[in-house]
């Protein structure tokens, strides 16, 4: 199978901090991940494509030193919102996948609570 | 600019009919078209994908149709199951440019199937 999982689930934090999200391919190599998030009622919008060992590309409109990405080895790659506020409340999914135009195997997903 | 549309946000139908889940796209660029269910609390799952050299494809229960000429694209199940209740996205890619292997999502669809 291609199994990708996320850590933590859910996570409430207070405004002004940060608050990091980890995704990983369990049994596949995934030379590229992507980053969602999903407003309610709403489809996924894509924030960001991170290729294992080189600088994530942010889609227009994402702030990219808002939300530090991070994709250091085939198998993790991170999320960092930094300084979160109550607008960054969403759900962040990660998909991972063996090469950039391969089928994307997607994760649960990380509910985001600035309070 | 939602580039790609979901304009039904619920369907139910009865078991063993069929459901029929549309999906319109205005980019002419995207060649390539597939649909992803979603459970509760969990990420997108694959279901079946259509490139744009044809005009069906079909696994199983789930059959895509591909109209380019109208930029539409549906999802039909036949016959449907309890279990098929989730929310349905489409999605679309190009296999060229700087969109290779990105995404865009519909907003997705509610199905539910009643016993």
């Amino acid at each position: 199978g291609a199994v990708v999982s996320q850590h933590p689930s859910w996570v409430i934090c207070k405004s002004g901090t940060s608050v990091k999200i980890e995704c990983r391919s369990l049994d596949f190599q995934a030379t590229t991940m992507f980053w969602y998030r999903q407003f309610p009622k709403q489809s996924l919008m894509l924030m960001a494509t991170s290729n294992e060992g080189s600088k994530a590309t942010y889609e227009q409109g994402v702030e990219k030193d808002k939300f530090l990405i991070n994709h250091a080895s085939l198998t993790l790659s991170t999320l960092t919102v930094t300084s979160a506020h109550p607008e960054d409340s969403s759900f962040y999914i990660c998909s991972a996948s063996r090469g950039a135009t391969d089928t994307q195997y997607f994760g649960p997903g990380t509910r985001l609570t600035v309070l | 600019d939602q580039q790609v549309k979901q304009n039904s946000p619920s369907l139910s139908v009865q078991e063993g009919r069929i459901s029929i889940l549309n999906c319109d796209y205005t980019n002419s660029m995207f060649d390539y078209f597939l649909w992803y269910k979603k459970y509760p609390a969990e990420g997108p799952t694959f279901l079946i994908s259509i490139s744009s050299i044809k005009d069906k494809n079909e696994d199983g229960r789930f059959t895509v149709f591909l109209n380019k000429s109208a930029k539409h694209l549906s999802l039909h199940i036949v016959p449907s199951q309890p279990g098929d209740s989730a929310v349905y996205f489409c999605a679309a890619a190009s296999d060229g440019g700087t969109s290779y292997g990105k995404l865009t999502f519909g907003q997705g669809t509610i199905l539910t199937v009643h016993p």
